[in-house]
């Protein structure tokens, strides 16, 4: 069993959807949580940030932890083309972020 | 803020030859990571140094790998003997000590064997 599982995807919703990405983990001693956008060819790029359970919302994106259940999500309301990317959770443990495969996102104008 | 930056961009090598790949961090940053990412994969952990030392390192570092950061500024990652197996995106990242502190990434290397 991977540490932390995610759907690769592809995901492809219509322009000004709300997306729901999600992402499990097995190790309850994981502690931070991080979403990342990767375009294609290019680094991970930070997006949201949490470590408690509960919400944490910037701008359009929301990101969401249960640890009681082992699940982390990522909302993003009013999709744009732009988000077309592959989104990757990763969970922070120890002194090393562990990452989801990443679920590729398509958003069709 | 001029972030992370890797050198080269991308690597076309002959199978048994020996490469290297530069990352320079975020100045004010004091860990550095590298990650190793194959297509339809998230990255996966191979090593980080804090300051100037290598603090843990992947089962995946086989003893082909080798990483260094002298003076803890930039660092170097050399693969000797590489093998078509290696060809992977190599990325590099860099935060602040502490392990609440998020990671920036690079753009990466992307290294084909042939």
């Amino acid at each position: 069993q991977k540490e932390v599982e995610q759907d690769p995807g592809p995901l492809s919703v219509p322009e000004g959807a709300i997306v729901s990405l999600n992402c499990t983990y097995s190790n309850s001693a994981f502690q931070y949580f991080m979403w990342y956008r990767q375009y294609s060819r290019k680094g991970p790029e930070l997006l949201m940030y949490t470590y408690s359970s509960g919400n944490k919302e910037d701008g359009r994106f929301t990101a969401q932890v249960d640890k009681s259940s082992k699940y982390i999500s990522l909302f993003i309301r009013d999709s744009q083309p732009s988000d077309s990317a592959t989104y990757l959770c990763a969970i922070m443990y120890g002194n090393k972020l562990v990452f989801g495969a990443g679920t590729i996102l398509r958003v069709k104008s | 803020d001029t972030g992370v930056s890797q050198n080269p961009r991308h690597k076309i090598t002959k199978r048994g030859q020996n490469v290297t790949f530069r990352c320079d961090p975020i100045s004010e940053h004091n860990r550095l990571y590298w990650y190793r990412q194959t297509l339809g994969q998230g990255p996966e952990f191979l090593t980080y140094f804090q300051n100037e030392a290598q603090l843990e390192k992947s089962r995946l570092l086989s003893d082909r790998f080798s990483a260094e950061r002298p003076k803890g500024s930039f660092s170097t990652l050399e693969i000797q003997r590489t093998e078509q197996g290696d060809s992977a995106m190599y990325l590099c990242a860099s935060s602040l000590a502490g392990s609440n502190s998020p990671l920036h990434f690079g753009n990466g290397t992307r290294l084909t064997v042939t």
